[in-house]
This record gives structure tokens, sequence and C-alpha cells, in this order.
């Protein structure tokens, strides 16, 4: 699975919105990009994943470049609890087992 | 609600006493995941399962094995726990991949401490 590379940490002030961004320039064609946070004393949740076109859910937007090199992460309007480490994956569709490989990840801190 | 139950939250134990972890998920998945997090290391996978009596290694094995004898139950063993085993275990698990692409779901994890 492709490696990604995220910045270790962030500011955000509460009701702005947070990009994370997120590097993979080593995908490839079947491998899809998975976002998941981490809330201090809980696991991992799941947010959003895409393969090639821009998605959307409840919880926030992610926009994939069209060379597909990249990712970003977008919470439109961050609150406190959004706090969280979050973590960007490759992973392929096929791979054995469909493992998740986590990275050191991106420490968001909203601010009040 | 989905959801993974890991079977306890804080766990103290002896050095050299064999250590069960168990999980259990309701949701019938065919994969189930063991991690373990520590800090400036982050998550790294120990074993995953992805059929019934069917394992494979993770990044990093050694010190543990695993046992799939239920579709929903995943559990890991310490046969001999050692002091640099103290740390966050957690269990996962997600439909196989070749059914469509899906996401893991995690447990909240056991918080193991060896004496």
């Amino acid at each position: 699975d492709a490696k990604t590379t995220q910045p270790p940490s962030m500011d955000c002030a509460e009701g702005r919105a947070a990009n994370l961004p997120c590097n993979h320039s080593t995908i490839s064609g079947n491998e899809y990009v998975y976002w998941y946070r981490q809330i201090h004393s809980q696991g991992p949740q799941y947010i959003i994943h895409g393969l090639k076109n821009n998605e959307t859910n409840e919880m926030a937007s992610l926009i994939i470049t069209e060379d597909r090199k990249s990712s970003t992460l977008i919470l439109p309007h961050a609150t406190l609890r959004d706090t969280a480490v979050y973590y960007c994956i490759v992973r392929s569709l096929y791979n054995q087992g469909g493992k998740l490989i986590f990275g050191q990840g991106t420490e968001l801190s909203v601010k009040p | 609600d989905v959801k993974v139950t890991q079977s306890s939250r804080y766990l103290v134990k002896r050095t050299g006493e064999k250590v069960f972890l168990e999980c259990v998920q309701d949701m019938d998945h065919e994969n189930m995941f063991w991690y373990r997090q520590d800090p400036g290391l982050g998550l790294r996978l120990i074993y995953f399962s992805y059929d019934v009596k069917m394992k494979e290694k993770g990044d990093i094995p050694e010190g543990y094995s695993v046992s799939r004898e239920k579709k929903e139950r995943f559990s890991l063993i310490l046969e001999s726990a050692s002091t640099n085993q103290t740390s966050m275990y957690l269990c996962a698990s997600s439909l196989y991949p070749s059914t469509g692409d899906t996401e893991a779901f995690f447990g909240q994890g056991t918080r193991l401490t060896v004496v």
C-alpha cells in the first residue's frame, strides 16, 4: 500500500474550516484514500473515503487532486469536539484482508 | 449501532503471565484486526484475520498469537507477558473488501499494563 505524508500538527479556530492535507504520491490506480480520526482515549473513527472523485458526507468533504497524488480533508465548521488526530490512509480494494496501515497522522487542535 | 466490543478497558498483569484479550463484533464482518498504539509510534498492526481460522501476521507479531474460532470473535494472546507489551490494544473489524470498499470499525481499546 502507498505511504502517506501529513503535517504532524495544525491549529484551527472554532467555526472556521479545517483543511487537512495529505500527500500520497505513490498511490496506484486501485487504491482508495481513507480518512479516520482518533479522539483522545477512544478508538479510531471512520470519516470518509474516495477513489478519484470528490466526496462529501455529514462529517466532512474529501478533495482529491486530478493526478490523485494528494488530497485534502475539509471540516467545514470546526468545533472543539473535532480536536483529534486525523489519519490519511491509502488502501487497495483488493489487498489481502483489507488491512489498514496507519501513519503518524495530523494532530488537529480546534481553539475557541 | 455497529459494535466492536473489547472485553476489558483496563488490565494489569504480571510479567510471565499468559494474557487473553478478547474482541467481539456483531456485524458479521469477515475481517478482524489487532493493533497496538504507543506514544510516538502510532497504531501498528499485530495480526489480522480475513476468515474463521485464518490469520496473517501484521508488522509486529513477535510475542503475540491470535485465535479465531468463530467469525464474531478474535482473541489476542500474549503467551508470556513482558513489560514492553504494556500498551493500548485496539481491535477492529470490516467487511472483506471484495464486497466493496468499506470502512473499519474500532473498539474502545484495552489499556494493558504489565508489571
